[in-house]
């Protein structure tokens, strides 16, 4: 039931771009975006609702097919702030329950 | 958003003993859900505490070892029972936030060590 994403993790230098994925093999009401800090707790991104849609702001934004049950988190021109673990949530469709991803560690450096 | 506070912020504790943690949130919330993150792994939802009702748990816990009680919609206690070093973890409560409470946000969370 757990999330899968994609990488385990990534080093970028200050300015460059990553994309993270996550795959859920269940049919999916919402796909939701954590980023956590080492020894903090997760801090929530941003939701995504069934319809396919895209949302974001500036430079970090994400994606949802729910057709192929993916969602896509995009960080671009990237800042030192950025390092962290990302997690995706997915809430099935008729639950309420948030189920977190493996997680992607992302490391950037000046 | 809402305020979330959890005490205690972390416990060491004897294997064998009990620990019970609090989390308050500064409005009233329908549901509030108790997650654990063992070290360097993602979170995992150990059940959900509804006010007036018994907690539904997910597979792999069971109310025997993680009581949890609801006596209020701004409060909730998850206690960790009969402990062994395999419990050590984070312990975090969350509330579902928003118009469509579509949205969770996390306390800042428990660091439990037990030797």
């Amino acid at each position: 039931q757990q999330p899968v994403q994609s990488p385990q993790a990534v080093i970028l230098r200050e300015g460059e771009d990553a994309v993270i994925n996550c795959s859920s093999s269940k049919a999916l009401y919402s796909v939701h975006w954590y980023r956590q800090k080492h020894g903090e707790a997760p801090v929530f991104l941003m939701i995504l609702l069934k319809g396919g849609e895209q949302k974001g702001h500036e430079k970090i934004s994400a994606s949802f097919n729910e057709k192929k049950q993916q969602s896509s988190l995009y960080l671009t021109a990237s800042q030192l702030s950025y390092s962290g673990t990302y997690f995706c949530g997915t809430v099935g469709t008729g639950a309420n329950n948030l189920f977190f991803g493996t997680g992607t560690r992302l490391t950037v450096i000046p | 958003s809402a305020v979330i506070s959890q005490k205690p912020s972390r416990d060491i504790c004897q294997r064998g003993t009990s620990l019970t943690i609090q989390c308050q949130v500064d409005s009233q919330v329908t549901m509030m859900f108790w997650y654990r993150q063992q070290p360097g792994q993602s979170l995992t939802l150990i059940a959900t505490a509804n006010q007036g009702s018994e907690a539904t748990y997910e597979s792999g816990f069971v109310i025997d070892k993680f009581p949890i009680s609801r006596p209020n919609l701004t409060f909730s206690t998850l206690t960790v029972s009969n402990m062994s070093p395999e419990d050590s973890s984070i312990y975090l409560c969350s509330v579902p936030v928003g118009a469509g409470r579509d949205t969770q946000y996390f306390g800042p969370g428990t660091r439990l060590t037990v030797l």
